[in-house]
């Protein structure tokens, strides 16, 4: 099956300032690649998804890109902010037409203010 | 559109108990799917309906869990008996036919003591 590891566990960056967050995949037929975001006591939500036949998309502040022959994909964000402040989760399905998502465990980010 | 909702927020029940959760995907969402987040690790998948049809139920952890949909709209989750590792947030997530994001409910916080 799919196996998803996701690094840092925790980050805090100075606001304004960039943070990384780097998954790494197993199942190379693997094609959709989803960033969530989970506020404290909220629900995970969407913030960024990329498909296997791009190697980078961005939106705003915030941009994923994809490496395929390495397996892994990485979000960036920049010009951090506060509201950033965050448990950010990294998915990918274990193949093709099975929606079912696998999760990294989760970067705890904290913006020092 | 409203979004995917949860009931009951938090359960707390003692070992051996019955606990029976719900989930009301977004209105004409064919896919609902049921994850599980234990002890702060990653959100593992449990299973995957199509309409009133379990597509995928591989992520199920053993017999004393019990997914169901009739009618193919909402989703009721049982659990008899609960264990103590039972405990953690079970999140249930919708999403189109065809469609790629998950939608996310706010999760139901179960311990079990």
């Amino acid at each position: 099956g799919e196996n998803v590891e996701q690094h840092p566990s925790t980050l805090s960056v100075q606001e304004g300032d960039s943070a990384v967050i780097k998954c790494t995949y197993s199942d190379s037929a693997s094609n959709y690649f989803p960033w969530y975001k989970q506020e404290l006591g909220k629900r995970p939500q969407l913030i960024i998804d990329i498909r296997s036949n791009v190697g980078e998309k961005k939106d705003q502040r915030i941009a994923v890109t994809l490496n395929k022959t390495a397996k892994h994909f990485s979000l960036h964000i920049t010009e951090t902010q506060p509201e950033d402040s965050a448990v950010y989760f990294c998915a990918a399905p274990p193949d093709f037409g099975n929606e079912k998502l696998t999760f990294g465990t989760g970067t705890r980010l904290t913006i020092i203010p | 559109e409203a979004g995917v909702t949860q009931f009951p927020s938090h359960s707390v029940i003692e070992k051996g108990q019955t606990v029976t959760l719900r989930c009301d995907p977004i209105s004409g969402h064919d896919n609902l799917y049921w994850y599980r987040r234990v002890m702060g690790k990653e959100i593992k998948f449990l299973l995957h309906f199509v309409k009133e049809s379990k597509q995928d139920e591989s992520g199920m952890p053993n017999n004393r869990f019990l997914a169901e949909r009739t009618g193919g709209t909402y989703s009721t989750l049982k659990v008899q008996p609960a264990e103590l590792e039972d405990s953690g947030v079970y999140f249930c997530a919708s999403s189109r036919d065809g469609g790629d994001e998950q939608f996310f409910g706010p999760g139901t916080r179960l311990t079990v003591l």
